[in-house]
C-alpha cells in the first residue's frame, strides 16, 4: 500500500542542524509533489514547504525559507527536509505528506491524503 | 497567528450536531481555492476528512459535511460519537506573501 516511512526522533542543541529523510513506497515516486508539515506540541499544524519529487522544484512558506532545504533522491525514493540553524521554539513533530488519491483540478487545490507517522525532533541545551 | 481562524473548542452530547467554522480572506479562501479538513487524533497523524470543500474521502462516514461560502467554510458533524473527539483543521492555499498551503489553528470537538 501507499506509505510514507520518515526517519527517528532526533535531539538536538539549538544551533545545530537536523535532516529529516522521508522515504515512500507503494507509488511512483517522481510523479507526486511532496509536502512537510509541522506541529509544536500542542499546537497547530504549519505548511513549511514541498519538492516536486519529478524535476526538483521547491516552494517555502516564507517563514521559513531561510532556514530549511528540501531534498530527493528519486533513486531512494527518498524526501529529505534540513532545518538550520535550529531554537528551542522548533521542537516539533515534522510530517511529511501527498496527494495520492484526491488530485485537484490544479496543484494548488491538492489536498494532504497521505501522511507520514511523522519525526519529533527536540531541541534543548 | 493563523490565516484561517477556527474556534479552539466546541462540544456536543452523543447523537447531537455540531459545526466549525474556518474563517479566511480574499487571499485563500475568498479567491476561490478548495478548503479541505483534517481529522487528528492526539499523538497521531492527521487524516482526510473532506476534500474540494464537500467532498468525502471513501471510508468517511456521511455524518461528515463540509460547506464552503464567500471567505469561509464550515465543517458539520451529525449523530455525535464519543470517538468522533479529536482535533479539527481547515486548510487552503493562500497566494499572499505569507506561505501557500495554509492551516487554521485548529479545534477540539469534545463529546459531552
Amino acid at each position: 500500500q501507499v506509505q510514507l516511512v520518515q526517519s527517528g526522533a532526533e535531539v538536538k542543541k539549538p544551533g545545530a542542524s537536523v535532516k529529516l529523510s522521508c522515504k515512500g513506497s507503494g507509488y511512483t515516486f517522481y510523479a507526486y509533489n511532496i509536502h512537510w508539515v509541522r506541529q509544536a506540541p500542542g499546537q497547530r499544524l504549519e505548511w513549511m514547504g514541498w519538492i516536486n519529487a519529478g524535476n526538483g522544484d521547491t516552494k517555502y512558506s516564507q517563514r521559513f525559507q531561510d532556514r530549511v532545504t528540501i531534498t530527493r533522491d528519486t533513486s531512494a525514493s527518498s524526501a529529505y527536509m534540513a532545518v538550520s540553524s535550529l531554537r528551542p521554539e522548533d521542537t516539533a513533530v515534522y510530517y511529511c505528506a501527498i496527494t495520492y488519491y484526491y488530485d485537484g483540478i490544479n496543484y494548488y487545490d491538492d489536498p494532504l491524503d497521505i501522511w507520514g507517522h511523522g519525526t519529533m525532533v527536540t531541541v534543548s541545551s | 497567528q493563523s490565516v484561517l481562524t477556527q474556534p479552539p473548542s466546541v462540544s456536543g452530547a452523543p447523537g447531537q450536531r455540531v459545526t466549525i467554522s474556518c474563517t479566511g480572506s480574499s487571499s485563500n479562501i475568498g479567491a476561490g481555492y478548495d478548503v479541505h479538513w483534517y481529522q487528528q487524533i492526539p499523538g497521531t497523524a492527521p487524516q482526510l476528512l473532506i476534500y474540494a470543500n464537500t467532498k468525502r474521502p471513501s471510508g468517511v462516514p456521511d455524518r461528515f459535511s463540509g460547506s464552503k461560502s464567500a471567505t469561509s467554510a464550515s465543517l458539520a458533524i451529525t449523530g455525535l460519537q464519543a470517538d468522533d473527539e479529536a482535533d479539527y483543521y481547515c486548510q487552503s492555499y493562500d497566494s499572499s506573501l505569507s506561505g501557500l498551503w495554509v492551516f487554521g489553528g485548529g479545534t477540539k470537538l469534545t463529546v459531552l
